[in-house]
């Protein structure tokens, strides 16, 4: 399908367990971002990724891992999930120029209990 | 330090009446990018406008209409004889290079019918 999907949609896991948000698009970006939202702080960025193997932090990137072997995949990683981390997760794509809309993904509603 | 405020957390209007939703931003920056995301209830990010800092042009797009005063650092949006379909939470955004986006903590908004 053409756009950017996110599996799975809903999560729920446990604290201190491993897991990983994926993210595709179809566009061919350059530009990936990982942002989660919580009531009352809108959307924060997590991790971006200018290009296949270059990422750097955002707003809150403790606790999370991402890596980027293909341009079109961007996983989230939680190391050791904390019921913090407790979010809607969106990723985001966009296209050479930095600045440009970024497209968003349908979010990932994880649950840490 | 960059900062976006959406001071108004909800917003009740009834069908067909005007609204304005505020947004006031902060940076240092000379060269930088403001954008509205609205979000329905379904949950999908979806983009509405980006303007660029030198251009204060307003915008109209149908029932939508922004104002941008570098004069008063304020993104302002407006929708015209509001509709059912426009009950939404509204994000105005703050983009600078290295692609970090702020998000403002969303307005509410909710048409009555």
């Amino acid at each position: 399908d053409a756009g950017i999907t996110q599996s799975p949609r809903y999560k729920i896991t446990e604290t201190g367990r491993q897991v990983t948000l994926m993210c595709h698009q179809t566009w061919s970006h350059s530009y990936m971002f990982w942002y989660r939202q919580d009531l009352g702080h809108g959307l924060r960025l997590i991790y971006y990724s200018a290009a296949a193997d270059i990422t750097d932090k955002g707003e809150v990137p403790d606790g999370y891992v991402v890596s980027r072997s293909k341009t079109e995949n961007f996983p989230l990683t939680l190391e050791s999930a904390t019921r913090s981390q407790t979010s809607v997760y969106f990723c985001a794509s966009s296209g050479l120029a930095g600045d440009d809309e970024q497209f968003f993904g349908p979010g990932t509603r994880l649950t840490v209990l | 330090a960059q900062k976006v405020t959406q001071a108004q957390t909800e917003i009740s209007v009834v069908e067909k009446e005007d609204v304005t939703l505020d947004c006031v931003y902060e940076t240092r920056d000379t060269t930088y990018y403001l954008f509205w995301y609205k979000q329905p209830p379904s949950g999908e990010l979806v983009f509405l406008i980006r303007r660029n800092s030198f251009d204060e042009q307003n915008e109209i797009s149908g029932r939508y209409s922004w104002n941008f005063q570098k004069s008063t650092s304020s993104f302002n949006f407006t929708i015209t004889a509001s509709q059912v379909v426009d009950s939404a939470v509204y994000f105005c955004a703050l983009g600078r290079g290295a692609n970090n986006l702020f998000f403002g903590t969303g307005t509410r908004l909710t048409v009555i019918p």
